[in-house]
């Protein structure tokens, strides 16, 4: 089945740090990929998307995202962390040809002083 | 307007009791989501309208029952929930051409079953 994985449940660095969130996806075609951050009680923000042309995909807050088929990967950076980024964040993609957004199990973001 | 706006913020209701919850959006958006999201849990597609009609149902049980009166609105009508039904309700909209995809979340309505 159609899937996207996240292997890291919980993600701790400092703030101005790197970061890099990893998504790992299943499927033959190319698949419409996303990354969604959620704050503590609240709603989903859209941060960026990839459908196809360019594999380096830029977003909001600062954040891009890099498809790479070969390693079926669209894993999220940011280069320089900041403490407003701790929140819980969630890959995604659309299955087949349905409306069906699914998302992965989410990696929890701490961001230390 | 580029919002998803979900009524009540908080609910809390019995087990006998009938509420709605309510989602409305003006950008114009074709296609309309629940999802449900327990603790620490990815968000669950619940149900999907495609220009007012249910296009999907993921096997949801009756207690819920969703209804588009029209294309800004979003309903959730809950009857008889159980405590577990307790969670994170999410509304949510976008065009349902894939091109220009992209949900556009409300900020969820956290219900309480008693």
């Amino acid at each position: 089945a159609q899937s996207v994985t996240q292997p890291d449940i919980h993600i701790t660095v400092s703030e101005g740090a790197s970061l890099e969130l990893r998504c790992n996806y299943s499927y033959g075609a190319t698949p419409y990929l996303f990354w969604y951050v959620q704050s503590p009680g609240q709603g989903l923000q859209l941060l960026l998307k990839y459908f196809s042309g360019d594999t380096l995909v830029q977003g909001i807050k600062g954040f891009e995202a890099e498809f790479k088929r070969s390693q079926s990967s669209f894993n999220l950076r940011k280069p320089s962390v900041h403490w407003s980024d701790a929140a819980e964040y969630f890959c995604a993609h659309l299955t087949g040809n349905t409306d069906k957004l699914i998302f992965g199990t989410g990696t929890r973001l701490q961001v230390f002083p | 307007d580029t919002e998803v706006t979900q009524t009540p913020k908080h609910l809390v209701m019995g087990m006998t009791n009938k509420k709605s919850l309510k989602c409305e959006q003006h950008m114009g958006h074709r296609a309309m989501y629940w999802y449900k999201q327990k603790a620490k849990k990815p968000p669950e597609l619940m149900f999907v309208y495609s220009y007012e009609k249910l296009s999907i149902n993921e096997s949801v049980p009756s207690r819920f029952s969703p209804e588009c009166p029209n294309s800004s609105l979003l309903n959730l009508h809950l009857h008889a929930l159980q405590p577990e039904d307790s969670a994170l309700y999410l509304c949510a909209s976008s065009q349902p051409d894939r091109d220009a995809y992209g949900y556009t979340f409300g900020s969820g309505t956290r219900l309480t079953v008693v």
